[in-house]
């Protein structure tokens, strides 16, 4: 069964610093592409950025918001993904969720972890 | 603004059948498949439709989806009160070099 459990979310002061850890499980973890997405109190759903998998040399893309300031990278011998956010905003308080992509080819989102909020306020 | 375009709400009776729409551009679902995920209250989204039309194994056959050039739709038929969540459509967009959600759908079961 495809489990992912996200950690590290919590408050922070605007300008300040957080990372977001993601505990994937039950399936071959560097096969397949992994997404952030965020959705902010109250609102919609909205793609952070992803990381290839090892067949794809691991790189990354990155929604226009947060480029330059959040790096995605994951730890494939641990299993988990992560989400380092720098020069947090309060626009970026929301909850952020792991997930997953549908196989290893097709690339869309296919599974979601239970998400974890990080609040930034001052 | 979303890229994609639905309308933010619908509702229908049980027993109806509902249509929910997605719109965007050649970049997006003139080029890509869509996907459809259900939100229900207080919970994570799920996964309803994959590929434009494919339903993973679990969700009921009255969710279908479909795609003609630019435009998506979800459809759902019998319509039962479990139902009553947010629907999000979701492509990848060349031009953004991004994924790309509709801003959501909310679903009143009357």
């Amino acid at each position: 069964e495809v489990q992912l459990v996200e950690s590290g979310g919590g408050s922070v002061q605007p300008g300040g610093s957080l990372r977001l850890s993601c505990a994937a499980s039950g399936f071959t973890f560097s096969d397949y592409y992994m997404d952030w997405v965020r959705q902010a109190p109250g609102k919609g759903l909205e793609w952070v950025g992803r990381t290839r998998n090892r067949a794809n040399s691991y790189t990354t893309e990155y929604a226009a918001p947060v480029k330059g300031r959040f790096t995605i990278s994951r730890g494939d011998s641990q299993n988990s993904l992560y989400l380092q956010m720098n020069s947090l905003k309060t626009e970026d308080t929301a909850v952020y969720y792991c997930t997953r992509s549908i196989t290893t080819t097709t690339r869309g989102i296919g599974y979601w972890g239970q998400g974890t909020l990080v609040t930034v306020s001052s | 603004q979303s890229v994609l375009t639905q309308p933010p709400s619908a509702s229908g009776t049980p027993g109806q059948s509902v249509t929910i729409s997605c719109s965007g551009v050649s970049s997006n679902i003139g080029s890509y498949t869509v996907n459809w995920y259900q939100q229900l209250p207080g919970t994570a989204p799920k996964l309803l439709i994959y590929s434009n039309d494919q339903r993973p194994s679990g969700v009921p056959d009255r969710f279908s989806g479909s795609k003609s050039g630019t435009s998506a739709s979800l459809a759902i038929s019998g319509l039962q009160s479990e139902d009553e969540a947010d629907y999000y459509c979701a492509a990848w967009d060349d031009s953004l070099n991004g994924r790309m959600f509709g801003g959501g759908t909310k679903l009143t079961v009357l």
